[in-house]
């Protein structure tokens, strides 16, 4: 398997444009994970899905951002209009949960994450 | 937000030397785990530990799960300079999905 694949690595794009962040994840998982990572605050969860459906979009930073998961095999992070805090390096991580559909399923399975895409918005 | 909290924020060591890492977390959990970080990559999964564990071995990683503090200790043992990477503990809470990773420990292996 060729792993969580991530696109692109690189985008240096100017303030008011609209970024599109793309992500595959390892077939047959069901979870999939957005993270943005700064040197100030870390590795923050922006969004997570479960079975292509958004569970927990509470990391999202404002409606500038959004995260659709159309299918199993792939996932988008958008920001419109971008801004220059949102300057970041962006990872999608993909996971199996054993169990799907309930408030008490937990993910035990680990994270396979993305190489990432660095954000720099000008 | 952190759930974590890795201490200390940057370590060097001596290769040859062990290198502990401590994590503390605020919430019950379902499990702990650690992940590694090369500069300019993705987190690498390294181990996880259940909330009914205590300790845990994975070659030279030793991870131990006091739940009653509320914290974790990653130890590699006879550390290598490729062993130089920031490391990062994650908790899955016992309510949600959600992964949460602390801020990480940068550990620097001087030949």
């Amino acid at each position: 398997d060729a792993g969580v694949i991530q696109s692109p690595r690189h985008e240096v794009t100017e303030m008011g444009q609209e970024v599109t962040l793309r992500c595959k994840p390892i077939s047959g998982h069901n979870s999939l994970f957005w993270y943005r990572q700064t040197m100030m605050r870390g590795l923050e969860l922006l969004i997570y899905f479960n079975n292509n459906v958004p569970i927990d979009d509470s990391g999202m930073p404002e409606d500038r951002f959004s995260a659709k998961m159309p299918n199993a095999s792939f996932s988008t992070l958008k920001i419109q209009p971008s801004e220059p805090r949102d300057s970041a390096v962006y990872f999608c991580a993909s996971s199996f949960t054993p169990l799907t559909g309930t408030s008490a399923t937990l993910n035990t399975g680990e994270l396979f994450f993305g190489e990432g895409s660095r954000l720099t918005v000008l | 937000s952190q759930q974590g909290e890795e201490d200390p924020q940057a370590l060097s060591i001596q290769e040859g030397e062990n290198a502990t890492m401590n994590c503390s977390y605020k919430t019950s959990i379902n499990n702990l785990q650690w992940y590694r970080q090369n500069s300019g990559r993705g987190l690498v999964h390294l181990i996880l530990i259940r909330s009914n564990e205590r300790e845990k071995h994975s070659g030279r990683l030793r991870v131990t799960l006091d739940t009653s503090k509320k914290s974790s200790s990653l130890l590699i043992t006879a550390s290598r300079a490729a062993d130089t990477a920031s490391y990062f503990c994650a908790t899955e809470g016992n309510r949600d999905d959600k992964i949460i990773f602390g801020k990480g420990t940068r550990l620097h292996i001087l030949p």
